[in-house]
């Protein structure tokens, strides 16, 4: 069975550092999003993607965070500057089409920012 | 906007008893409803799914029902196994827009002991 994946699966950055998380959706999928959960919070919603463009972003995804499909398979996250407050679980996610469609959640990447 | 309550954890049973994890909801269109499933150390899992009111979704022993009267989408199982030890997430998505992004709940963590 087809299914997302995430690398690197653990990140350990420096404060004000820049990380790139990555992401491969399941080949034939059209929406995609990041997804965030604090230690022992909920899941959080960061943005979606659709189309090649951002479709709706939450109020934690500022200008310090940015969204790319470079090459049709790859979906990453950059985080320009990290802080401490970003130190969490980020989950990718994909569906294949629109409304009632399951998505599928990608195994996460712990960043540790120290 | 969007919201969704579910019942606080910890909850701790034993091996064979009944478990129900109260879910209710708030939105603006007419949501789908999921339970995602988060064993240790691991992403999400999607559970079960309901799409329409009065839907039943069921997986792995587990049941529950979209009731659009109630706002409710309550996970029971009637004989839980230690491997049901989780952390459960009820979500719902509302396709309105362009944009079906997941909104969670706080999550419920369940024990189950032999």
């Amino acid at each position: 069975e087809p299914e997302v994946t995430q690398t690197p699966s653990h990140q350990v950055t420096q404060m004000g550092q820049e990380v790139i998380l990555r992401c491969v959706p399941i080949s034939n999928h059209l929406y995609f999003y990041w997804y965030r959960q604090i230690l022992g919070q909920k899941v959080e919603f960061l943005v979606s993607f659709y189309n090649n463009e951002i479709s709706e972003k939450s109020e934690i995804f500022d200008d310090q965070f940015s969204v790319e499909r470079p090459d049709g398979s790859n979906f990453t996250l950059k985080i320009r500057s990290t802080k401490l407050e970003d130190s969490a679980m980020y989950f990718c996610a994909s569906h294949r089409l629109a409304s009632r469609d399951t998505q599928y959640f990608g195994p996460g990447t712990r960043l540790t920012v120290l | 906007g969007d919201s969704v309550t579910q019942m606080e954890g910890p909850v701790t049973l034993s091996e064979e008893a009944f478990l129900t994890i109260n879910c209710t909801y708030t939105a603006t269109g007419y949501p789908s409803l999921f339970w995602y499933v988060q064993y240790p150390g691991e992403g999400l899992q999607l559970l079960l799914k309901a799409t329409k009111a009065d839907d039943k979704g069921s997986n792995k022993g587990f049941e529950a029902t979209y009731r659009k009267e109630t706002t409710s989408f309550h996970l029971e199982k009637g004989s839980v196994q230690v491997s049901d030890s989780a952390v459960y997430f009820c979500a719902l998505s509302d396709p309105g827009g362009s944009n079906y992004k997941l909104t969670f709940g706080k999550g419920t963590l369940l024990t189950v002991n032999p």
